[in-house]
């Protein structure tokens, strides 16, 4: 079976320090992976994904993540946080190999930035 | 393209009610898929199409919802009667099809709805 777990509920930052939001996932073949952010009163936007290939992917707005097959995660990355940043993250996985079905995401990370 | 679509964006009813809420996906995507998003349970997939097909409606809650896509441009997401615990935020996402299933999913606005 296809999951994906986000173990922090919240992560807080202060302005221009990195920021990881974290990521696991268990599929039985081969995943693709995606982040999507959301802001207050609007609808899931997409942030980046992986597909295959180099292991760090970049995103918008300055995100990065890295896929790592051994340990399983694809941890959201920014180098430095903005007070615009401030949203709540969802991971998302499709295991390739299950053909048809939809994307599994995870429960959101509240990311706060403070000034 | 205007993306996704979503109608209406804010709708208030009392408990017993009908609601219909209305997407229409991007151009050329095959797949669509309804979630609901609460505080309580984050956000739920309730149904998903390809290609106007049915294929997975073991999200939806009860017999009180129903979801239809006459065409690959219109779906509708149907609560009959409406009831207070439906209030969410319900949206719509298309994709196009990658590997023999859905890619990367294109969200909708959402539909805020309130059941008094």
């Amino acid at each position: 079976a296809q999951s994906v777990a986000q173990p922090e509920d919240q992560v807080n930052v202060a302005e221009g320090n990195p920021l990881t939001v974290k990521c696991t996932y268990s599929v039985s073949g081969n995943p693709y992976l995606f982040w999507y952010v959301q802001y207050p009163n609007r609808g899931l936007q997409f942030l980046l994904k992986y597909i295959t290939g180099d292991n760090l992917v970049k995103g918008s707005y300055g995100f990065e993540a890295e896929f790592n097959k051994s340990q399983t995660s694809f941890h959201l990355k920014k180098p430095s946080a903005l007070v615009s940043d401030s949203a709540l993250y969802f991971c998302a996985v499709r295991d390739i190999n299950q053909a048809g079905t939809a994307l599994i995401f995870g429960k959101g990370t509240t990311l706060s930035v403070s000034s | 393209d205007a993306g996704v679509i979503q109608s209406p964006r804010h709708e208030v009813t009392e408990m017993g009610q009908e609601v219909t809420l209305r997407c229409k996906p991007i151009s050329g995507h095959d797949y669509l898929f309804w979630y609901r998003q609460t505080m309580m349970r984050g956000l739920e997939l309730l149904i998903y199409f390809n290609n106007n097909v049915p294929i997975d409606d073991s999200g939806m809650p009860e017999d009180r919802f129903s979801a239809k896509m006459p065409n690959a441009s219109f779906s509708t997401l149907k609560i009959q009667p409406s009831e207070p615990r439906d209030s969410a935020v319900y949206f719509c996402a298309s994709s196009f099809a990658l590997a023999g299933g859905p890619h990367e999913q294109f969200f909708g606005p959402g539909t805020r709805l309130t059941v008094l």
